[in-house]
């Protein structure tokens, strides 16, 4: 069974401060890796992707690959309110046909 | 562009009724997915469509069974509504490079969700 892990929460963070986000995965034939945020009753929204080794930035978003310890990480800078939500780590692998394997996410809360 | 659409929204059944959940996307994407979200087990794969013509079966396919109609639209169908089949469903599409390593083209996208209650 290819599992990803993630803490549940909830990450308590000040407004202003950085969030990070860890997931470990199972498989090593992993190629990409996703993470979506997901505000309650509604639906999962991409936010980041990665598929080599470093880091990846996009505005406040850096999500961080080592395939090597089969970790990814999301870092979000300045953390406002908004960004108070789930946040699932998703990952595939080719074997599979690229399906999505997902983590059970981590609870984000974002305190002013 | 509208993305992913999903029907219903929300729909309530009672237990051994039928219905078909419909998801359609105009992103002209390979792939399509239908998920399940439930408290504490996060979402996991139902069916699945990696081209026009082909599903595939996914985590937990029992009780479902799916029907892709044309490149646009995947629909899903529960024949004989059970109480354990109250959840939240996810429809969502990737472009998919088919045959190529990991990179751009993997991404999926989600539809806004049905809330389905079977009483």
């Amino acid at each position: 069974q290819k599992e990803v892990e993630q803490n549940s929460g909830p990450l308590s963070v000040p407004e202003g401060a950085i969030a990070s986000l860890n997931c470990t995965y199972s498989d090593r034939g992993s190629q990409s890796f996703f993470w979506y945020r997901q505000y309650s009753g509604k639906s999962p929204e991409l936010i980041m992707f990665i598929y080599s080794n470093g880091d990846k930035e996009d505005g406040r978003f850096t999500a961080q690959l080592n395939k090597a310890s089969q970790y990814v990480s999301l870092l979000i800078r300045d953390s406002q309110p908004s960004d108070s939500a789930t946040y699932l780590c998703a990952v595939t692998y080719k074997a599979a046909g690229n399906k999505l394997t997902f983590g059970g996410g981590t609870r984000v809360l974002v305190k002013p | 562009n509208a993305g992913v659409t999903q029907t219903p929204k929300f729909q309530v059944l009672k237990t051994g009724q039928s219905m078909t959940l419909q998801c359609a996307q105009d992103m002209n994407h390979n792939s399509m997915y239908w998920y399940r979200q439930d408290p504490g087990m996060g979402l996991r794969l139902i069916y699945y469509s990696a081209s026009e013509g082909t599903t595939d079966k996914g985590e937990v396919p029992n009780g479902y069974n799916v029907s892709r109609l044309n490149k646009r639209e995947f629909s899903l169908r529960l024949e004989s509504a059970a109480p354990s089949q109250t959840s939240v469903y996810f429809c969502a599409s990737s472009p998919d490079r088919r045959g190529l390593a990991g990179g751009p083209g993997d991404e999926q996208f989600f539809g806004p969700g049905t809330r389905l209650t079977v009483l």
